[in-house]
């Protein structure tokens, strides 16, 4: 069936860096695309939502990167914090039900 | 705003018994709520998706005679795990779609434990 997939199950960063966080997707029907950030015990976190129609959004410190051509969504986490600790999900949907497909999760770890 | 708030955070139950597990999204009103299930490590899953005032949509393989949903108003949504077993242990998640909007919005997750 049509998934949304991540490239890297753990992701391990050094405080200050860049992280970038990268998902792939399989359904060309999608047109909205969003990254979620889960804390340990808690319930996913909006972050950040891009449409097919666009290419490039960003907001405060995380940009995401839309690539229609190769199917791939990337989240870019600027400066990262530790508090960014974080598993990170990409999930698509198609607009007619409003249902998500969600990616299987990246685990960023931030290094002191 | 578009706060979501789950109740209980936390429950543990015998086996046998019934839980109920409410969702309500306290800033605005959910024309659709979602249910989702999520082993450790794992993703979402998605059990059922809960338009007000219609009865549940489940996903396939999910019992609906197990898994009772009730969107009762556009504020609040349960979910009832009943005659609850061992393996029905794991972190239940609500999400509300505010009325004209694409995003959902999520609970912070009640986490069930059946002995």
């Amino acid at each position: 069936g049509e998934s949304v997939g991540l490239h890297l199950p753990t992701l391990s960063v050094q405080e200050g860096d860049n992280s970038i966080i990268n998902c792939a997707y399989s359904n060309s029907a999608s047109d909205y695309f969003i990254w979620y950030k889960q804390e340990s015990g808690k319930g996913p976190q909006f972050i950040i939502d891009i449409r097919s129609n666009m290419d490039k959004r960003q907001g405060q410190r995380v940009t995401v990167l839309l690539n229609k051509t190769v199917k791939h969504l990337s989240l870019q986490i600027a400066a990262t914090q530790p508090g960014d600790s974080a598993v990170y999900f990409c999930a698509e949907g198609d607009g007619s039900n409003y249902q998500l497909i969600w990616g299987a999760g990246t685990k960023l770890i931030i290094k002191p | 705003g578009a706060v979501v708030s789950q109740h209980p955070s936390w429950v543990i139950c015998k086996s046998g018994t019934s839980v109920k597990i409410e969702c309500r999204s306290l800033d605005f009103q959910a024309t659709t709520m979602f249910w989702y299930r999520q082993f450790p490590k794992k993703s979402l899953m998605l059990m059922a998706t809960s338009n007000e005032g219609s009865k549940a949509t489940y996903e396939q393989g999910v019992e609906k005679d197990k898994f009772l949903i009730n969107h009762a108003s556009l504020t609040l949504s349960t979910l009832t795990v009943t005659s609850a077993h061992p393996e029905d242990s794991s972190f239940y998640i609500c999400s509300a779609r505010p009325r004209g909007y694409d995003e959902q919005y999520f609970g912070p997750g009640t986490r069930l434990t059946v002995t």
